[in-house]
């Protein structure tokens, strides 16, 4: 399917495990995102990655681990859960001199609970 | 450090009222502004992105505007329909950030039939 999609949709884990968020994109775009949407906060950037092998701490990076071996995939790891890491994330994609310049296209987003 | 406010957090309004809907942002030193539309327990679509150097942007019954310096930007819903009921976000683009964005809370848009 054509676009940005991640995965799982829903999860529920406990407190101590490693978790890992999908997020795959079609377009080829450079810029990719991660954000953690909460009540109270709003959407915080968490990492994101200006190319394949780049990548860089956002706001909230504590307890998170990202790679970008591949343009088109950008995972999320949760390393050892913890309960203040509940939350719906989304990934998101950009191509920054391309049509829609700066534009952030985003996922349906992942509901993440830890029990 | 850039803060934006989105302000109501909640709006109620009859079908066909024009609108408007506010965000403003501390620092004055953007690259763009963004509006995105979320529908509950969807992600976010971009409905408008204003650069720096423009003062408006327009698409259907939608009108963004930008004041950089006084640090406001407004999204004017013309006529608006039960569809648009969503929560609206705005994002800066912070020039220092290399395509990070800053977003407000959102404010919650319900249109009632």
């Amino acid at each position: 399917d054509a676009g940005i999609t991640q995965s799982p949709r829903y999860k529920i884990t406990e407190t101590g495990r490693q978790v890992t968020l999908m997020c795959h994109q079609t377009w080829s775009h450079s810029y990719m995102f991660w954000y953690r949407q909460d009540l109270g906060h709003g959407l915080r950037l968490i990492y994101y990655s200006a190319a394949a092998d780049i990548t860089d701490k956002g706001e909230v990076p504590d307890g998170y681990v990202v790679s970008r071996s591949k343009t088109e995939n950008f995972p999320l790891t949760l390393e050892s859960a913890t309960r203040s890491q509940t939350s719906v994330y989304f990934c998101a994609s950009s191509d920054p001199g391309g049509v829609g310049t700066d534009t952030q296209y985003f996922g349906p987003g992942t509901r993440l609970t830890v029990l | 450090k850039q803060e934006v406010t989105q302000i109501p957090a909640a709006l109620s309004v009859p079908e066909g009222e024009n609108l408007v809907l506010n965000c403003s942002f501390t620092d004055s030193a953007i690259y763009n502004l963004q509006w995105f539309r979320q529908d509950p327990g969807k992600g976010l679509t971009s409905l408008l992105l204003i650069q720096s150097s423009q003062r408006e942007q327009t698409s259907g019954r939608l009108n963004a505007s930008l004041d950089k310096s006084s640090g406001r930007s407004t999204l004017y819903i013309a006529a608006s329909q039960p569809g648009d009921s969503a929560t609206y976000l705005c994002a800066v683009r912070i020039i220092q950030g290399a395509q990070k964005l800053v977003f407000g809370q959102g404010t919650r848009l319900t249109i009632n039939p």
